[in-house]
C-alpha cells in the first residue's frame, strides 16, 4: 500500500512568511495526491489536489506540484495569514484510498 | 460537494459497551469510507462500505470489532464493539466527492472510553 512522510512540526510563523510543509510518499502506479487542512474546531476539508504528473493545485493561494520523479507534494505559500493556523494533512490516493500523513499543526502569529 | 451529518459528535462510554456512530449523506453514493483517528496520529482508513455488500476491511480492523451497515446509498453505521480504552479516538466517514474529484468528510466522533 501506500506510505506518506509528512514534516514534522509544529511549525510557527509570522504573519506573511512563507510556508513549506514537505510531503513525499510511496505508491505503486500512480497515484492522486491531495492537501487536508483541518481549521481548529472544525472537520477536514480538502485544500488542493493534483491528479497527474506535473499538475499544479492550488487553492486560498497554496500551491503543490505532483513532482513524479521525486515522489513529492510540498506545500507552498508565499505568505501566510493568522487564519492559515490549521493542521495540514498530505494524503496519496489509490483505489479509492486515502493513506494520511501524521499532520503538520501550522501557527501562524500576528 | 455532499453533506455529511455524522452523529453523535462525541460520546463517552464505558468499557466492554459499544456504540455506534451513523453517517447520512444529502446525495446518493457509491462507497462510504470509515476512518480511525487516534490521539497524537494520523487518520487510518478502517473499511469501505458498499450498499448492497459486506464492507471491506483493511489490515488490522475485523468486522467483529468493527461491524457496519450501509442499507441505503446515503446512510452508513459503525459499531465500535467490546470497547476499551485503545479504542478513544475520533472515528470520521468520507464519501467521495465525484464532482470535484476528492473526498468529503464527516465531522468525526470523539469516542472516550472509562
Amino acid at each position: 500500500g501506500n506510505s506518506v512522510t509528512q514534516m514534522e512540526g509544529p511549525v510557527t510563523l509570522s504573519e506573511e512568511a512563507f510556508l513549506t510543509i514537505n510531503c513525499t510518499y510511496t505508491a505503486t502506479g500512480y497515484p492522486s495526491l491531495f492537501w487536508y487542512v483541518q481549521y481548529p474546531g472544525e472537520g477536514l476539508q480538502l485544500l488542493l489536489k493534483a491528479t497527474k504528473a506535473d499538475d499544479k493545485g492550488s487553492n486560498k493561494g497554496f500551491e503543490a506540484t505532483y513532482r513524479k520523479e521525486t515522489t513529492s507534494f510540498h506545500l507552498e505559500k508565499g505568505s501566510v495569514q493568522v487564519s492559515d493556523s490549521a493542521v495540514y494533512f498530505c494524503a496519496p490516493c489509490s483505489n479509492y484510498k486515502l493513506t494520511f500523513g501524521k499532520g503538520t499543526l501550522l501557527t501562524v502569529n500576528p | 460537494s455532499a453533506v455529511i451529518s455524522q452523529k453523535p459528535s462525541r460520546d463517552i462510554c464505558q468499557r466492554g459497551t459499544s456504540l455506534t456512530i451513523q453517517c447520512q449523506v444529502d446525495s446518493q453514493v457509491t462507497m462510504m469510507f470509515w476512518y480511525r483517528q487516534q490521539p497524537g496520529q494520523s487518520l487510518t482508513l478502517i473499511a469501505t462500505a458498499n450498499q448492497g455488500s459486506e464492507a471491506t476491511y483493511e489490515s488490522g480492523f475485523v468486522i467483529d470489532k468493527f461491524p457496519i451497515s450501509r442499507p441505503n446509498l446515503t446512510f452508513s453505521t459503525l459499531t465500535v464493539s467490546n470497547l476499551s480504552p485503545e479504542d478513544s479516538s475520533i472515528y470520521l466517514c468520507s464519501v467521495e466527492d465525484v464532482k470535484n474529484y476528492g473526498y468529503t468528510f464527516g465531522s468525526g466522533t470523539r469516542l472516550t472510553v472509562v
